[in-house]
């Protein structure tokens, strides 16, 4: 059965900094790897998406990678701000990626 | 364009009764899913539904969970009779197949239900 892990489970860093969190899976079989972020009383809004052929994804200052054989992906902030301040949860897609398995997140805090 | 929509918002109930949470995909979406998240169990994936049939239900915890999706638009998660260890967040997603390249899914914004 997948597991997927998260660490750190909290992070709190000064504004402009730059962060890694941290994603492992126990099964290198998957279909992708995404990336989520959840705000407090909202849902999950995708940041990324991994397809298991790709080492890695960029969209503004973010950047996470995958390296399927290790079961580990990255997700890099630069620059960080305090509206990135949320919930971010990680996902490898099974089943054609249709069947997600969640992390538990880190919970991100950036402070002004 | 409108995103997932879900209701009620908030649901609060007694135990032994019926509680349907509603859902309305994304238009043009043919995917369908129903997630509960706790802060015990994090977030697990309760249903799917492509074309609005069932692939894996799998996850639904007990059989007085029922989903239904009567048509594109429209999905029901149906708990009878409900109990106090019911209460979660309660999420619907959709997304859309294409050839080309995987594409993410898109949450609502969740119904909190609260079993007394």
């Amino acid at each position: 059965k997948q597991e997927v892990t998260q660490i750190p489970a909290a992070l709190s860093v000064p504004e402009g900094e730059n962060l890694v969190l941290n994603c492992s899976f126990t099964d290198s079989a998957i279909y992708n790897l995404q990336w989520f972020r959840q705000d407090p009383g909202k849902g999950l809004t995708s940041l990324l998406l991994i397809q298991s052929s790709q080492r890695e994804q960029t969209s503004g200052r973010l950047n996470a990678s995958l390296d399927k054989s290790s079961g580990r992906s990255t997700l890099y902030i630069a620059a960080s701000q305090p509206g990135d301040s949320a919930t971010y949860l990680c996902a490898v897609g099974e089943e054609y990626g249709n069947k997600l398995v969640f992390g538990a997140g880190t919970i991100l805090r950036v402070k002004s | 364009d409108a995103g997932v929509i879900q209701s009620p918002r908030h649901e609060v109930t007694e135990m032994g009764q019926e509680v349907t949470l509603r859902c309305k995909p994304i238009s043009g979406h043919d995917y369908l899913f129903w997630y509960r998240q706790t802060m015990m169990r994090g977030l697990e994936l309760l249903i799917y539904f492509n074309n609005n049939v069932p692939i894996d239900d799998s996850g639904m915890p007990e059989d007085r969970f029922s989903a239904k999706m009567p048509n594109a638009s429209f999905s029901t998660l149906k708990i009878q009779p409900s109990e106090p260890r019911d209460s979660a967040v309660y999420f619907c997603a959709s997304s859309s197949w294409d050839r080309v390249s995987d594409q993410p899914q898109h949450f609502g914004d969740g119904t909190r239900l609260s079993i007394l």
